[in-house]
């Protein structure tokens, strides 16, 4: 079956230094990938997607590309601040018609000032 | 952006009765709704898709009878914890989508306790 697998946090940084959050997948057709955010009380927003090999995503300063050859998905930034403390999620879905979402276990991020 | 709410944000009940979570689009018209089920420091874990004048498609694993979805219009998805017990306290997520970009809009989520 189709699975994401995200690094374990959380992840502690201080303002202004570089994240990266690893995202691997393994899925049984060709995947669309997807980068969720959660910021405290709210729900899940889009924070990026790629759907197709080699293309980058990126919005408010994060990407990520899709490594078809390594099936990863990692997610950057070059400088977080603390409005970026949320849990982020790597999320696939697989052109099955269903576009139901296959979740990682999400990664939390905290930013120290 | 859509929005996708949902109602409650939060309840309580006591052990057997039944409880009522609704997911409503405000702002497009959405073909599908899924129901996700997250448990802390887990991840979503998908329970059933709905589609709007059809039949819920259920997860394995997920109880069709426990768990009933109804999607009677375009704009709103019910889901129902049918005599709810303590094992059923968990974040219940809805999400809807309205094209083929497999974009999905996420509610606020619903935090049911169980007594």
């Amino acid at each position: 079956g189709d699975s994401v697998t995200q690094m374990e946090g959380p992840v502690t940084l201080s303002e202004e230094a570089f994240l990266t959050i690893n995202c691997t997948y393994t899925a049984t057709g060709y995947p669309s990938l997807f980068w969720y955010v959660q910021y405290p009380g709210e729900g899940l927003q889009l924070l990026l997607k790629a759907t197709k090999a080699d293309d980058k995503g990126s919005n408010k300063g994060f990407e990520a590309t899709y490594r078809k050859e390594t099936t990863s998905f990692h997610l950057e930034k070059g400088s977080v601040q603390v409005s970026d403390s949320a849990v982020y999620f790597c999320a696939l879905t697989v052109d099955t018609g269903r576009r139901a979402l296959t979740f990682g276990s999400g990664t939390r991020l905290q930013v120290q000032p | 952006g859509a929005v996708v709410s949902q109602h409650p944000s939060r309840v309580i009940c006591k052990s057997g009765t039944s409880v009522k979570i609704e997911c409503r689009s405000l702002d497009f018209q959405a073909t599908t709704m899924f129901w996700y089920r997250q448990f802390p420091k887990k991840s979503l874990m998908l329970m059933a898709t709905s589609n709007e004048g059809s039949k819920a498609t259920y997860e394995q694993g997920v109880e069709k009878d426990k768990f009933l979805i109804n999607h009677a219009s375009l704009t709103l998805s019910t889901l129902t914890v049918t005599s709810a017990h303590p094992e059923d306290s968990s974040f219940y997520i809805c999400s809807a989508t309205n094209d083929w970009a497999y974009t999905q809009y996420f509610g606020p989520g619903t935090r049911l306790t169980v007594l």
